[in-house]
């Protein structure tokens, strides 16, 4: 059981370029999210799919788009990034939605918008 | 609108001390309560989920604790150890939504 996977760990992208960050989870969860994490401001949560076929917005979903490909898998799109998405991007799935279970983390990816 | 705040933001112990994290939130309302661990550099793990019915969880040489009408939890580490050291979270679902509410952590150093 790998858990939850993303890729890539690392990223610097130019103000303008596009990226997909990529998750998935071999758990046969429901529910997965998308956070972000700033110092100082905590995790926020940018869209979540409660189940598959189902994608919402969260706190903070401007600037980001998602696709919840099948059952696995949840990818985030920035369009066109800017240096305000520089960030620690967490991916998270549980088997209920919201905080009703347990969620489970992956080892996050780590953008700089230069 | 829900806030989780946890104070202080970093803490040092020295080995083997017992010690209490501290989070509070603004709305009582809430579904359950859960506490993380994170290492640094890495995603977080789930450590402890208190229902809004429930007054404590424990899992080995943790404990937390729930007080909704005072909006606060605590989290208590017994026999403290180096490799306790991380950062804690903790994190409200609220009652109205279902959205996972997070503070900002505390820093654990254990000091060997």
């Amino acid at each position: 059981n790998a858990g939850v996977t993303q890729t890539p760990k690392f990223q610097v992208l130019k103000t303008g370029q596009s990226m997909t960050l990529q998750c998935a989870q071999d758990m046969n969860h429901n529910s997965m999210y998308w956070y972000r994490q700033d110092p100082g401001m905590g995790l926020r949560l940018i869209y979540y799919s409660a189940s598959e076929g189902t994608t919402d917005k969260g706190e903070v979903p401007n600037g980001y788009n998602v696709s919840r490909l099948n059952k696995r898998e949840f990818s985030l799109r920035l369009e066109s990034a800017a240096p305000s998405q520089t960030s620690v991007y967490f991916c998270a799935s549980s088997e209920a939605l919201g905080g009703q279970g347990f969620l489970y983390f992956g080892p996050g990816t780590r953008l700089t918008v230069t | 609108k829900q806030e989780v705040t946890q104070i202080p933001a970093a803490l040092s112990v020295p080995e083997g001390e017992n010690l209490v994290l501290n989070c509070s939130f603004t709305d009582s309302a809430i579904y359950n309560l859960q506490w993380f661990r994170q290492d640094p550099g890495k995603g977080l793990t789930s450590l402890l989920l208190i229902q809004s019915s429930q007054r404590e969880q424990t899992s080995g040489r943790l404990n937390a604790s729930l007080d909704k009408s005072s909006g606060r939890s605590t989290l208590y580490i017994a026999a403290s150890q180096p490799g306790d050291s991380a950062t804690y979270l903790c994190a409200v679902l609220g009652g109205a939504t279902n959205k996972l509410i997070f503070g900002t952590g505390t820093l654990l150093a254990v000091q060997p």
